[in-house]
């Protein structure tokens, strides 16, 4: 596609339950970011993918998040045990050049 | 400290008006870039303009201008001749040096008057 594509674009879960957000970037980016925005805030760094690289993932507030990289392409980002300080727009971004960042539409996550 | 500030949570500016939205870094990396985004309603990010640290000349883009201020550490962005459609969510952004992760503002919504 030509730009990047996240889903779901909105989802309501209950606390505790797992979730999936997905990201597919735009085709040849090599770098791909996650990043979160809660209500009245800026932007929030969660994981960095480059290239074949391990990913940083030094800002994921928890270890009840994780992403995945599949093939260098669609990214996976999972919440498990969900709660309801995890509500909050998930934006995922991606780049070929070093500031070419072109962000998704995002993921409005709410936890009830 | 914050790495980027943005003290405008909201602004207004009448149609055709030029408006100013405020920013201020803070890094003492001597090579940075700096970004600014528009958020509308849809919640995509759109990239705007950028400015280099070392770049000499103020960024421009179309009506975008960006007031690049390297010893006050503020880099304002200039809408020119504003549009309803210029109505969303801007915010401020930086990168230090080679390191990927961008500083994001907490953002200034703008509305356009009619």
């Amino acid at each position: 596609g030509a730009g990047v594509s996240q889903s779901p674009s909105n989802k309501v879960t209950e606390k505790g339950k797992d979730v999936e957000l997905r990201c597919d970037p735009i085709s040849g980016h090599t770098a791909l970011y996650w990043y979160r925005q809660s209500l009245g805030q800026g932007l929030e760094f969660l994981i960095y993918f480059q290239g074949n690289s391990a990913p940083d993932k030094s800002g994921l507030p928890s270890d009840r998040f994780s992403a995945e990289r599949t093939g260098g392409s669609v990214s996976t980002l999972t919440i498990q045990r969900t709660q309801q300080e995890d509500s909050a727009v998930y934006l995922c971004a991606s780049s070929l050049v070093r500031w070419g960042y072109t962000f998704g539409s995002g993921t409005r996550l709410t936890v009830v | 400290a914050q790495k980027i500030t943005q003290t405008q949570p909201g602004m207004f500016v009448q149609e055709k008006e030029a408006v100013t939205l405020d920013c201020t870094y803070d890094t003492s990396d001597p090579s940075y870039g700096l970004f600014w985004y528009k958020q509308p309603s849809s919640g995509e990010m759109i990239f705007l303009i950028y400015q280099g640290s070392y770049d000499q000349q103020n960024a421009t883009e179309g009506r975008y201008s960006l007031n690049f201020q390297k010893a006050r550490k503020s880099a304002n962005l200039v809408i020119s001749a504003s549009h309803l459609g210029d109505s969303a969510m801007y915010f401020c952004a930086m990168r230090e040096g080679m390191l990927y992760q961008f500083y994001f503002g907490t953002g200034t919504s703008l509305t356009v008057i009619p």
